[in-house]
Order: structure tokens, then sequence, then C-alpha cells
């Protein structure tokens, strides 16, 4: 079974620039996060999607970043602009329906470098 | 969901036994106790959950005392590969937004050889 594919895994950018990255869930995983990790921290929750419908982004900074899930399948996080302290890894993951137990699927990240 | 507490760092030899311990003294009776650890530059990755019962899997044990307030996982021999950050997370058995990991700090286990 193939994992969640991102990309890409590195990224550097001037601050005040765009970015954007991708997610490709695993097949058939209705349920999808995007994580900020910074350094030295454990992951953050930025938004979760279930199909294509956002079922909690009240941790997203929607003044500068978005998310989308079209057609319930893959993602993008974009950052608009962005900031020194959006210096992160950002981490995609999935899950199936399987209540009440769901494991979380991660894949390797992002990591965004502002400058 | 409740609030777990994690030693920051533990260090193991290898081949020996590591017990990862973690106090959540304000877990509910419908919330989980979930492992997982993150290996250096890559994604968190599943360990193990329980409820009540010690549960076993080919990765670890996990043992929950009688009033749930604490458990410790378990990795019965430890390698060099198992160096991670190992993160207790406890979450309540639902849909929708209950679905959410929260993560604290975790803690930082290095096998040493």
């Amino acid at each position: 079974e193939a994992g969640v594919a991102q990309s890409p895994r590195y990224k550097i950018i001037e601050k005040r620039q765009s970015v954007a990255f991708w997610c490709n869930p695993i097949s058939g995983h209705a349920t999808l996060y995007w994580y900020q990790q910074i350094l030295g921290q454990g992951p953050k929750l930025l938004i979760q999607f279930q199909n294509n419908g956002v079922v909690d982004d009240s941790q997203l900074p929607k003044d500068r970043f978005s998310a989308e899930r079209l057609k319930g399948v893959d993602s993008t996080l974009k950052i608009q602009p962005a900031k020194l302290e959006d210096s992160a890894v950002y981490l995609c993951a999935s899950s199936p329906d399987r209540v009440p137990y769901n494991e979380q699927f991660f894949g390797p990240g992002t990591r965004l470098t502002v400058l | 969901d409740a609030k777990t507490t994690q030693p920051p760092s533990m260090d193991c030899a290898e081949g020996r036994a590591a017990n990862l311990p973690c106090n959540h003294s304000t877990i509910s009776g419908n919330e989980y106790v979930y492992w997982y650890r993150q290996i250096h530059s890559q994604g968190p990755q599943y360990i193990i959950h329980g409820l009540k019962n010690n549960e076993t899997n080919e990765m670890a044990s996990l043992i929950i005392t009688e009033d749930r307030k604490s458990s410790t996982l378990i990795l019965p021999h430890a390698t060099l590969r198992d160096t991670a950050v190992y993160y207790c997370i406890v979450r309540k058995r639902s849909s929708g937004s209950a679905r959410q990991l929260t993560f604290g700090s975790g803690t930082q286990l290095t096998v040493l050889p």
C-alpha cells in the first residue's frame, strides 16, 4: 500500500512570498489533515477535511493560510504572504473511516524555511 | 481531550526494554490512550492504543493502570532504530473533529549502543 505523498520535500522562500504544498493521501482515506510542526515542538493541527468538506479549521491562520481538497482526494495548502514564523515542517496525514478507531498515516512532510 | 505529561528525554541500552511513562490523570471514561513516535526527519507513526486493558502488538506493549491515570509504553528489545520522539495522546472515541490528535512535546528516547 502506497503511503501519503507530499511535495516538495524542501522549500526556501523569502518573507512575503507565496508557497504551496501538495498532499496525496492513501487511496480510499476519507479524512485528511494538515499539521504544522515548529522545531522542537509536536505537530499542531491546522485543518481537517472529511472528503472535500472542512471539519475543523479553527487553528488555521486564515489571513494568510488557505487549503483545499478538490474532489475529496489530493489537497493543497498555501501560504500567502509568508512570514518568518511560518518556518516549520508541514505534515499531511490521512485516515480511513473506521470509527471508533482510525489511525492516522503521516507523510514525510515539507520543510519550509522563510528567510 | 485530557492533558498528558511525559518526561522530556530518556536513554535506553540497545537490547534492553525501554519503558516510557505517561501521566493522564484527568482522563475520562471514553478516552483512549494512543502512542505515536516520530523518527528524525519523518512523519509520526502510529504504535498502539488502548482503553483500559493492556495491549500488545508487533511493535510494543501498552500497560494502563487500573485507575487509568497513567500508562507505560514498553519496547521489549530496543534497537538503535527505535531512537525517536514518542508521543502519548489521549483522545475521545468518536467521529468528526474528535478524531484529531493533539500532540505534546513527547519523550525523546535515545537508544545507546
